[in-house]
């Protein structure tokens, strides 16, 4: 198995650019998860997926940020228009009720 | 008051030291517990579970106390290939997987 698939590794954009990040989950696995990693904040979970249903997104910051999850093998999540303090690692991870999580190498963000 | 809280450390240890690091978790009805291994620059991986009676992995073993809602992870004969941060995983009661909150890590630097 793969794992969890992201892309891009690293994304370098300007502040007002639109920003997609992509990810593709362990196959089988029903469950899908966002997180942002920061010095100062830690790890954050900003929305999860079951069966492509978001069931959580109350972490998610603020109407700039969405995520789709059109099928069981793809997730994007959007920052539009992008600031600089969405400047971060980004991580998708997923899972089964059976399986513990597995995260992606993650995109680090940085917005000028 | 955050629901998971660790110590950042940094934890300094030569080679061949045991070394300890606690969690603690803020509810009392939280479900399952885990301990991930982040290396720098590079996703959180499962390193353990966490079970009530408490369970080795070789050089580690991972403890709970649910009447004190802390866990604790031991390293014993630590290696140079331990460095990295350690983040303590609480899952919450109440849905289908859970709540999953994550602390923000013990640093752990191992020299020879």
């Amino acid at each position: 198995d793969a794992g969890v698939i992201q892309s891009p590794r690293h994304e370098v954009t300007e502040m007002g650019q639109e920003v997609t990040l992509r990810c593709k989950p362990i196959s089988g696995h029903d469950y899908l998860f966002w997180y942002r990693q920061t010095m100062m904040r830690g790890l954050e979970l900003l929305i999860y997926f079951n069966n492509n249903v978001p069931i959580d997104d109350s972490g998610m910051p603020e109407d700039r940020f969405s995520a789709k999850m059109p099928n069981a093998s793809f997730s994007t999540l959007k920052i539009q228009p992008s600031e600089p303090r969405d400047s971060a690692v980004y991580f998708c991870a997923s899972s089964s009720p059976v399986t513990p999580l597995h995260f992606g190498n993650g995109t680090r963000l940085t917005v000028t | 008051r955050k629901e998971v809280e660790q110590d950042p450390g940094p934890f300094n240890v030569p080679e061949g030291a045991t070394v300890a690091f606690n969690c603690t978790y803020s509810n009392s009805a939280s479900q399952s517990f885990f301990w991930y291994r982040q290396d720098c620059r590079k996703e959180p991986k499962l390193l353990m579970s966490v079970y009530s009676s408490g369970n080795e992995d070789g050089r580690f073993t991972a403890q709970l106390n649910r009447a004190s809602q802390y866990i604790s992870l031991l390293i014993r004969d630590s290696k140079l290939s331990d460095s990295a941060t350690y983040l303590c995983v609480v899952v919450d009661r109440g849905s289908t997987l859970g709540r999953l909150y994550f602390g923000r890590g013990t640093q752990l630097t191992v020299w020879p």
